[in-house]
Order: C-alpha cells, then sequence, then structure tokens
C-alpha cells in the first residue's frame, strides 16, 4: 500500500526564518500531489498541488513546493515565515487514475513572533 | 466558494450509542469521503462514496458504515460507539462529472469533534 512519510512532527521558527518541510511517498507509478493546511480552528485548506509540468510549484501565501521524481520527494518551502503560517501542514498523494489520498502524519509548525 | 457543512461541530455519545454524523456539499461533486484524524497519525480515511448509493472500503472501515441517498449528502454512521472511537472526523467531496476526478482536489468541511464516554 502507497504511504506518505513527513519527516518532522513539530517544527519551531522564528519569524523570517526559512521553511522546508519534507515529504516522501513510497508509490511508483504516476501520482498527483498535495499539500494541504489546517489553521488552528480551521478547515483542512489546499496550499499547492502538482499534477504534470514544472516541478517547481507555486501556491497560496508564498509558499511552493518540488516535486523530485527521482527521490519519491515532494517537500514544501517558504523563504521567511510569519507568525500566521503557524498551523498543521499536510502531504497527500493520489495515483493518478485513483480517487483516494493518503495522507502524511502532519507537521506542527509554530512560528515565534 | 466550496462549501463543505458538517452537521455537529462537537458531539458527546455513550458507549453503545448509534451515531450518525451527517455531511452536505453543495458543488455537484461525484465524490465524497469520510476521514478520522487523529494527533500523530493525519487524515485515516474511512469510506467513500464516487456515486449515489455507492461506497467503498477505506483504510479503516471497521466499525463504521456510510449512507449515500443524494448525491450532495454522504453519512457517516457507528452502529455501536466505542471509546476508541473518540476523534476528529473529516468530511471531503471532490471531482466533477465528466473530469479526471483523481486531477480533483478534495475540498474538507469544518470536522466533528466526537467523543465517545
Amino acid at each position: 500500500a502507497q504511504s506518505v512519510s513527513q519527516h518532522n512532527h513539530h517544527v519551531i521558527l522564528s519569524e523570517a526564518a526559512s521553511l522546508e518541510l519534507g515529504c516522501n511517498y513510497s508509490y511508483g507509478g504516476t501520482v498527483n500531489l498535495f499539500w494541504y493546511v489546517q489553521y488552528p480552528g480551521q478547515h483542512l485548506q489546499l496550499l499547492l498541488k502538482y499534477f504534470s509540468g514544472d516541478p517547481l510549484v507555486k501556491g497560496i501565501k508564498g509558499f511552493e513546493a518540488e516535486f523530485i521524481k527521482s527521490k519519491f520527494s515532494f517537500n514544501l518551502r517558504k523563504p521567511s515565515v510569519q507568525w500566521s503560517d503557524t498551523a498543521e501542514y499536510f502531504c497527500a498523494v493520489n495515483e493518478r487514475y485513483g480517487n483516494k489520498l493518503v495522507f502524511g502524519a502532519g507537521t506542527i509548525l509554530r512560528v515565534k513572533s | 466558494d466550496v462549501k463543505v457543512t458538517q452537521s455537529s461541530r462537537y458531539l458527546v455519545k455513550r458507549t453503545g450509542e448509534k451515531v450518525f454524523l451527517e455531511c452536505v456539499q453543495d458543488m455537484d461533486h461525484e465524490n465524497m469521503f469520510w476521514y478520522r484524524q487523529d494527533p500523530g497519525l493525519g487524515l485515516r480515511l474511512i469510506y467513500f462514496s464516487y456515486d449515489v448509493k455507492m461506497k467503498e472500503k477505506g483504510d479503516i472501515p471497521e466499525g463504521y458504515s456510510v449512507s449515500r441517498e443524494k448525491k450532495e449528502r454522504f453519512s457517516l454512521i457507528l452502529e455501536s460507539a466505542s471509546t476508541n472511537q473518540t476523534s476528529m472526523y473529516l468530511c471531503a467531496s471532490g471531482g466533477l462529472a465528466g473530469g479526471p476526478s483523481s486531477y480533483n482536489e478534495q475540498f474538507f468541511g469544518p470536522g466533528t469533534r466526537l467523543t465517545v464516554l
């Protein structure tokens, strides 16, 4: 079965620090890749997605992610975090013609002001 | 804006009770999903439905059932609630008719925090 690994469960950063959250998946075929974010008390919402084309995708709020097929990775980055980025971040993968998303365990990011 | 609504934000039930969680979406999506979210485990798929009256088991279906009588509504049923079903339950929808459903992201409801005593 497909699995998704997120490398860190908790990350604490100061404002203006750079962020990189790791995500690796196990499926060897063609996949769609997603990062979702859940701000405190809010719905899970889509941050960015990759289906095909340019492996560097840009999402909302200055986030970007890079798909590296050879490493089965889809790491999330932001050059300078803000206090408002405090949230839980989930990486998710589905097979190209499948309905189901497989989620990682999540990374809780706390940004200190 | 896509809207996925869930019937309750918080629910407290007793062991052995039958529990119904309801989810409604307003975007004519084909697919609907029920997940449970637990700290350190991420989201785990319980059941999903790709059409009215159709359902498929997810990764953790034991102790749950579902019902989809109308396209916009997807219900999760706990036949006899147990304490290990205390969790946050998330409903999601996605996928439009005629499109490659896997290309469409899922849209999530606010969640129902269920406590079983």
